[in-house]
């Protein structure tokens, strides 16, 4: 299996900081990464696919990178909103794996 | 508007099988997949296979391939999962979502609500 591997696993941050999360897959993946959003008690909302492209009607300052085993989530301005457990999801090889999440919180 | 409506919670005893259907509305439903995922309490998100609503192609994850089956019900546009001898450890919030191998754009764009599955004796 694929693993992938998200880091960190929980930070600390405040409204308008920069924050990159990375998720790193154990075999290349090609651009088959999605990035996911979930608040709790909420649905996973979907924030980014194919790696790089903007979900429609998500702000402008999420956005993804990478290709093969390297991946980075980078919210450029940090809101009040953006609060959450963010999951990356490799679909390249069975079975699709989702990282393990990061938690990101308020400072 | 695109809608994937899920059933109600469950409680079964150790040993049972449940039943989760996914009603999608608002797209063709023959065009996509459904994928299922599930999360345990306070844990992360676990993929457990997805079906064509075309042609009822499915994959499986192995860990769950013994105990799991999904099908689809074209005439209600309806998909179900359905998980037999449930263990404590299949307690979990249980979602679908629309999905597709062939086009990244519409790959597990849109989720169901969840249905939660309480395993307990």
């Amino acid at each position: 299996d694929i693993q992938m591997t998200q880091s960190p696993s929980a930070m600390s941050a405040s409204v308008g900081d920069r924050v990159t999360i990375t998720c790193r897959a154990s075999q290349g993946i090609s651009n088959y990464l999605a990035w996911f959003q979930q608040k709790p008690g909420k649905v996973p909302k979907r924030l980014i696919y194919a790696s790089s492209n903007l979900q429609s009607g998500v702000p402008s300052r999420f956005s993804g990178s990478g290709s093969g085993t390297e991946f980075t989530l980078t919210i450029s301005s940090l809101q009040p909103e953006d609060f959450a457990t963010y999951y990356c999801l490799q679909h390249n090889r069975y079975p699709w794996t989702f990282g393990q999440g990061t938690k990101v919180e308020i400072k | 508007q695109i809608q994937l409506v899920q059933s109600g919670a469950e409680v079964e005893k150790p040993g049972a099988s449940v039943k989760v259907s996914c009603k999608a509305s608002g797209y063709t439903f023959t065009s996509y997949d459904i994928s299922w995922v599930r999360q345990a309490p306070g844990q992360g998100l676990e993929w457990m296979g997805w079906i064509s609503a075309y042609n009822g192609n499915r994959h499986y994850a192995q860990k769950l391939q013994d105990r799991l089956i999904m099908t689809t019900d074209t005439s209600t546009n309806t998909a179900y999962m359905e998980l037999r001898s449930l263990r404590s450890d299949d307690t979990a919030v249980y979602y679908c979502a629309r999905s597709t191998t062939a086009d990244f754009y519409y790959f597990m764009d849109v989720w169901g609500k969840g249905t939660s599955v309480t395993v307990s004796s």
